[in-house]
């Protein structure tokens, strides 16, 4: 079965610093599809960047990347010029894609920005 | 483009009470899935419609939860009889499809069986 580990349950940077949120999941599929999800306190969870795991090139949206290491089983979230409204739940989840819909979650990771 | 809402966004009930949570989807999107996150834990995959038709239900805990969704618009997902154990953050997502598809996420209903 799949699973999705984030062993990092609390992380804190400092405003306008990188800050780098870890992801480990396992599975034997060769096709699949990681995200980064961010709920901010008591507010909706929204999609922060997806990656297909066919794709070699690491996926970027704006300040936030992704290291992806396919053959590790490894998918980081780099999050750049960290910014107060940054502070949130993240969420990294594993989608097997085809016709298995639901996603697999891990635990999440809780990320505080300091002024 | 409205997003993914859900009603209530609290409720504390009793347990051996019955509590129903409404997930209204993106509009225009044919799968809807529920997900719960215990405190602490995972979010959990709970089930997923196709249109009006359960694709899959293996993620639900038993036979106190029943999900329905009526003429493939919205979905209600009623607790009954409560447990503590039912605790938790219920969260509901829509996709317009299956394949390759993005499920964007409702803000969650906050659920406290005392």
């Amino acid at each position: 079965a799949q699973t999705v580990t984030q062993s990092q349950p609390e992380m804190s940077v400092q405003e306008a610093e990188t800050v780098t949120l870890s992801c480990t999941y396992d599975t034997s599929e060769s096709d699949y599809y990681l995200f980064w999800y961010k709920q901010p306190p008591s507010r909706q969870m929204i999609l922060v960047i997806r990656q297909e795991a066919y794709k070699q090139q690491n996926a970027t949206e704006n300040r936030f990347s992704v290291n992806f290491q396919k053959a590790a089983k490894s998918f980081s979230l780099k999050i750049s010029d960290s910014q107060l409204g940054d502070a949130a739940m993240y969420f990294c989840a594993y989608w097997a894609g085809g016709s298995q819909g639901n996603l697999i979650f891990g635990k999440g990771t809780k990320l505080s920005v300091k002024p | 483009e409205a997003g993914v809402t859900q009603f209530p966004s609290h409720s504390v009930i009793e347990k051996g009470q019955t509590v129903t949570l409404r997930c209204d989807p993106i509009s225009g999107h044919d799968n809807l899935y529920w997900y719960r996150r215990v405190m602490g834990k995972e979010i959990k995959f709970l089930l997923h419609f196709v249109k009006e038709s359960k694709q899959d239900e293996s993620g639900m805990p038993n036979n106190r939860f029943l999900a329905e969704r009526t003429g493939g618009t919205y979905s209600t997902l009623k607790v009954q009889p409560a447990e503590l154990e039912d605790s938790g953050v219920y969260f509901c997502a829509s996709s317009r499809q299956l394949y390759q598809e993005t499920q964007y996420f409702g803000p969650g209903t906050r659920l406290l069986v005392l």
